[in-house]
């Protein structure tokens, strides 16, 4: 069965980087797109970026160019690198999953989310 | 941006009742559409995908239905097991975005 565990520092101190790391047990890791999305009380969930076994990504406007998203193949693991935290960057990170091909048997997939995992909450304070 | 809306932020109702929320896009999102569950402390749970298509191991209670903007969840008999907060998600274009939520409360 394959899962997706989150991992990272809890606090992290204002302006400072955030570095989180989605660890994939089981199954492909060639054939999806690896994704990060967060939970935010003020703004609920917010798309924030992907990346392809490949090293293709994309990111949501909204955190660009604060944000950078990697992947280590030898180890399944993808991260996510969040550059001048703020309060407002204080949130329960997930990373979840989407197949590679879409519906149709194409490359691009269907961008709904099957698979998450259980995310970890970041506060940032001083 | 695609904003997404959801209505009502709240529904409190009763075991066994039927109840329908809803989801608005702000542009046509066609019928690329999902659906997901919230309980405290899980990750949301895919239900819905494509606007209609029940995802694996979904009962036959929730169904959904919409396109271009207006969207709807149907549960038709609530169980125990159905109160949460359940989001809407679109995947027209980029950015992906969620609605806000319908929290379903006893």
């Amino acid at each position: 069965q394959v899962q997706l565990q989150e991992s990272g520092p809890g606090l992290v101190k204002p302006s400072e980087t955030l570095s989180l790391t989605c660890t994939v047990s089981g199954g492909s890791f060639s054939d999806y797109y690896w994704t990060w999305i967060r939970q935010t009380p003020g703004k609920g969930l917010e798309y924030i970026g992907y990346i392809h076994y490949s090293g293709s990504t994309n990111y949501n406007p909204s955190f660009e160019p604060r944000v950078t998203i990697s992947i280590d193949t030898s180890k399944k693991q993808f991260s996510l690198k969040m550059s001048s935290l703020t309060a407002a960057d204080t949130a329960v990170y997930y990373c979840a999953r989407v197949d590679y091909f879409d519906k149709n048997g194409n490359p691009g997939g269907d961008w709904f989310f099957e698979l998450w995992g259980r995310g970890t909450l970041v506060t940032v304070s001083s | 941006e695609t904003v997404m809306t959801q209505s009502p932020a709240t529904l409190s109702v009763s075991p066994g009742e039927r109840v329908t929320l809803s989801c608005r896009a702000s542009q046509s999102v066609t019928t690329t559409l999902a659906w997901y569950q919230q309980k405290p402390g899980q990750p949301p749970r895919l239900l819905i995908y494509d606007a209609s298509t029940r995802a694996t191991g979904i009962p036959a209670r929730f169904s959904a239905s919409g396109s271009g903007t207006e969207f709807s969840l149907t549960i038709s008999s609530l169980q125990s097991e159905d109160f949460a907060v359940y989001y809407c998600q679109h995947y027209n274009n980029w950015p992906l975005t969620f609605g806000g939520g319908t929290k379903v409360e006893i």
